[in-house]
Order: structure tokens, then C-alpha cells, then sequence
């Protein structure tokens, strides 16, 4: 099963942090990759976290608890550039990845 | 290194055309998927391919809806006789080996049935 959800919408400052949880059904998970999706673009790849933890990567971050099927992404030092949609996507013992339906992230002056 | 390539990037259809999408892997990358994306909604796995192999199709519609890797060109996703619930961005995504590694996706295309 997937059952992957995330927030439909967030708002923050620039400078400020948000963080993005995403929670999935953990029978058979694989891992989890985080994408970045600019409205009529595609997905760029963000993160991908297979062991429990954080993973740094500049300004992003991501975390991941195995045992409580969660993740979050960290986004630090907003940019105006950073509004766009976060897709949490998932592999559940395959290849296929299985996306929640995106966060919109809006960030405001 | 030129990333994932699809083509056209828009097309416009009349219920019961056929519409042609294409892509081109990045270099060195031999499988191949294909998703579409629903307004609102999020991506849905549709079909994987190797080169000349189908491998999983379970996500692609019974009926209409066909794939194809050959061993020389780019992947084909077809939809025959098109229907305005086809309306949809349809996005390829190549990895150079398959199993926790790393999909890269190409720029779409957004499909619109008249």
C-alpha cells in the first residue's frame, strides 16, 4: 500500500524555514525521494533517503524514520525562487515511484 | 551532458486523434518511464521500459494506451483515439540502472484533447 500524504499548501517568509512532512504506509518501502516541481516544469531531483536520518544538501534537507514511516523536507534561508511545488515520492519494493500529490510552498517578501 | 528530451512539449488533439509522444533518455541511461500528471492530482506511474522490453505496464489503461522502447530512437508513449479525460501532462523519467536509483525527468508534455 502507499498512502502517501503531504500538506496541499504552505506560506513563509523569505530568510524563514518550512519544513514539508510527508507520511507513507511502510509495508514494503524501499525509499524515498524528494523533487521539485516549478508550475509547467518538471520534476528536479532534491533528495533521496533510504537509511534513517538527515541528509544535508545546502539550504535542503531531508529526514527520514523508517520505523514511523515519516519524512520531512527542510527548507532553510528562503528564496523567492524556492515557491514551488515538493513532491514526495516513494519506492515500495520496485522501481515505481509512487508521488503524494505535492506541497505548494508560496513564498512571500 | 543533455538531460531527458521530450517531445513536442504541447499538443492539441481532437477526440479520437492519436497522439504521438516522444523521449530521449539521458545519455547512458537505458530504462525508461512514463507518468502522467492529472491537473490537481499527483503523478501516477504509467509504464517501464527497457531497450525493445516492456517490463511493467500495470499503471498504463487496458485499452488505447501503448508503449515502446526501440533499439534505435526514442521512446514512444501512443494514445489512440483520444478522449478529453486524456487531457494530462505526460512526463518521461530515465535512470541508468534500475532499483533505488535516482529517476531524472524530462520537461513534459502537456496533452490537451479538444
Amino acid at each position: 500500500g502507499q498512502n502517501i500524504d503531504q500538506p496541499t499548501e504552505m506560506t513563509a517568509t523569505e530568510g524563514a524555514i518550512v519544513q514539508i512532512n510527508c507520511t507513507y504506509q511502510t509495508s514494503g518501502f524501499n525509499g524515498l525521494f524528494w523533487y521539485q516541481q516549478h508550475a509547467g516544469e518538471a520534476p528536479t531531483f532534491l533528495s533521496y533517503n533510504v537509511l534513517d536520518g538527515l541528509e544535508e544538501k545546502g539550504r535542503f534537507s531531508s529526514f527520514l524514520s523508517r520505523s514511523k514511516g515519516y519524512s520531512y523536507l527542510l527548507l532553510k534561508e528562503l528564496q523567492m525562487k524556492d515557491s514551488a511545488s515538493y513532491l514526495c515520492a516513494v519506492t515500495f519494493n520496485d522501481y515505481k515511484l509512487s508521488f503524494g500529490a505535492g506541497t505548494t510552498v508560496t513564498v512571500r517578501a | 551532458n543533455a538531460g531527458v528530451m521530450q517531445n513536442p512539449r504541447h499538443l492539441v488533439r481532437r477526440r479520437g486523434q492519436e497522439a504521438r509522444l516522444r523521449c530521449s533518455p539521458m545519455k547512458g541511461h537505458s530504462h525508461v518511464y512514463w507518468y502522467r500528471q492529472l491537473p490537481e492530482e499527483g503523478l501516477k506511474f504509467m509504464v517501464y521500459l527497457q531497450k525493445e522490453n516492456i517490463i511493467d505496464e500495470s499503471g498504463m489503461p487496458k485499452e488505447r494506451f501503448s508503449a515502446e522502447f526501440p533499439k534505435e530512437g526514442p521512446s514512444i508513449l501512443r494514445i489512440q483515439q483520444v478522449v478529453r479525460g486524456d487531457s494530462a501532462a505526460y512526463f518521461c523519467a530515465s535512470s541508468p540502472v534500475v532499483g533505488g536509483e535516482t529517476q531524472y525527468f524530462g520537461p513534459g508534455t502537456r496533452l490537451l484533447v479538444l
